[in-house]
């Protein structure tokens, strides 16, 4: 099956600071999403980003799917961007989505 | 307003018991899902269905049943033969789609622990 990929495990950031989220993933895929984890459980939507780049806020994302791969950017960080932020991708035919592990984000006010 | 309710939010399950948690939507959709998740680790699928009726083992389906009797509700029942059942349970839905997958949607989660 399809093996996901992300990095950094745990990133810690000055409130303020810019940072980047990779998600590797090791075969093709036609869905990927990206989502946050608040420290309450509940995961929120952020990106449904297959392909190509998308932006809102301070957030943005970009998907090179023939390369395998996609980022996740956050700009200006708040103390409220913590959490984990989880990539879940999705191959054509499947109706199951597989997560990675997540990358642990805190931000210090 | 439209979204995804689980319940009970915490859960606590002797050992021996079965318990069962609700998952209810009201976006129309059709497809609905299952998940663990354990500590410091990713989601793993339990089970999902695709319409009424109908649904599939996920990757980690032993010990756990699972209903569709309407579209709305998609619950999930954590039998005693669930060896490890202490985790974060959250429930998904999306539409369905030919190919496969659409933008999946997700409840608050329950935390269920055996004492």
């Amino acid at each position: 099956g399809i093996q996901v990929e992300q990095s950094p495990p745990d990133l810690i950031l000055q409130e303020g600071a810019n940072s980047t989220l990779r998600c590797n993933f090791s075969d093709s895929v036609n869905n990927l999403q990206w989502f946050h984890q608040n420290p309450w459980g509940q995961l929120i939507n952020l990106f449904y980003i297959p392909s190509g780049t998308k932006q809102n806020g301070r957030l943005s994302a970009t998907t090179v799917a023939t390369e395998r791969y996609s980022l996740l950017y956050i700009s200006s960080s708040q103390t409220t961007d913590s959490g984990v932020y989880f990539c879940a991708v999705g191959g054509s035919g499947t109706y199951k989505y597989i997560f990675g592990t997540g990358t642990r984000l805190k931000v210090l006010a | 307003d439209g979204g995804i309710t689980q319940s009970p939010k915490y859960l606590f399950r002797k050992e021996g018991q079965n318990v069962t948690l609700s998952c209810e939507q009201n976006l129309n959709h059709d497809a609905m899902y299952w998940y663990r998740q354990d500590p410091g680790q990713g989601l793993r699928l339990i089970y999902y269905s695709q319409i009424v009726n109908d649904f599939q083992k996920g990757d980690i389906a032993e010990g756990y049943s699972v209903s569709r009797e309407k579209k709305e509700s998609f619950p999930l029942t954590v039998t005693s033969a669930q060896k490890n059942p202490t985790a974060f349970y959250l429930c998904a839905s999306s539409t369905r789609q030919n190919l496969g997958l659409s933008e999946a949607f997700f409840g608050q989660g329950t935390r269920l622990t055996v004492v």
